[in-house]
């Protein structure tokens, strides 16, 4: 069974800058990957921020960039907001089994 | 407006079948491959299901084959759900997803609604 891991929590300070991983049991993590991160907020659905590692929507703020690194997919806020303190999910696709996995989240908080 | 409206939760006994259906306005839905996703009470996001534009192409997760069927109306503009054999840990919000660029390459997806409610309870 494919599992993707990201870090269970970790913590910022305003302002501040935060690098959020995701790695995949079966190896690196590649752009073949389309690797996609989420952002949810309690008691609200979940948006996207980026998507294909590093494309962002209309809507994501600037702040947020998608890349990858040593083996990873990750999330970098740079310039972090209180409102940014949310759980933060990746998606990542598996082209020979066809399906796509999500981590199991990482809660960000702003302290 | 780029919208996506799921409908079709409820309460359900175990063993019994339900459809879900995703209602798409704002964006010509046959040109998007579409998801559908799931998330069980206090627990992480889950993904479930997807097809693309056509219809043609259809994948699950390991866990959900053979129970649950995604298909699509690109008539009506509408996705749909159907869930068999129901099962208590079947128990989450559901949400249906857009993929983020036209056709079906794997972008995951970006707007999705506010999701319909399926629990599964004797």
């Amino acid at each position: 069974q494919t599992v993707v891991t990201q870090e269970p929590s970790l913590t910022v300070s305003p302002g501040g800058t935060v690098t959020l991983t995701c790695a995949s049991s079966t190896g690196a993590v590649t752009s073949g990957y389309f690797p996609s991160w989420f952002q949810q907020k309690p008691g609200q659905a979940a948006r996207s921020l980026i998507y294909s590692t590093n494309n962002k929507h209309s809507w994501t703020p600037a702040r947020f960039s998608g890349s990858l690194l040593g083996g990873k997919a990750a999330l970098t806020l740079s310039g972090v907001q209180p409102e940014d303190e949310a759980d933060y999910y990746c998606l990542i696709y598996y082209g020979g089994a066809q399906l796509w996995v999500f981590g199991g989240g990482t809660k960000l908080t702003v302290l | 407006e780029v919208q996506v409206v799921e409908s079709g939760g409820g309460l359900v006994q175990p063993g019994r079948s339900l459809r879900l259906s995703c209602a798409a306005s704002g964006f010509t839905f046959d040109d998007f491959a579409m998801h559908w996703v799931r998330q069980a009470p206090g627990k992480g996001l889950e993904w479930v299901a997807y097809i693309s534009s056509s219809g043609s192409s259809k994948y699950y997760a390991d866990s959900l084959k053979g129970r649950f069927t995604i298909s699509r109306d690109n008539v009506k503009n509408s996705l749909y759900l159907q869930m068999n054999s129901l099962r208590l840990e079947d128990t989450a919000l559901y949400f249906c997803g857009k993929s983020p660029e036209v056709g079906d390459r794997p972008l995951g997806f970006d707007i999705w609604g506010q999701g319909t409610t399926v629990t599964v309870a004797s």
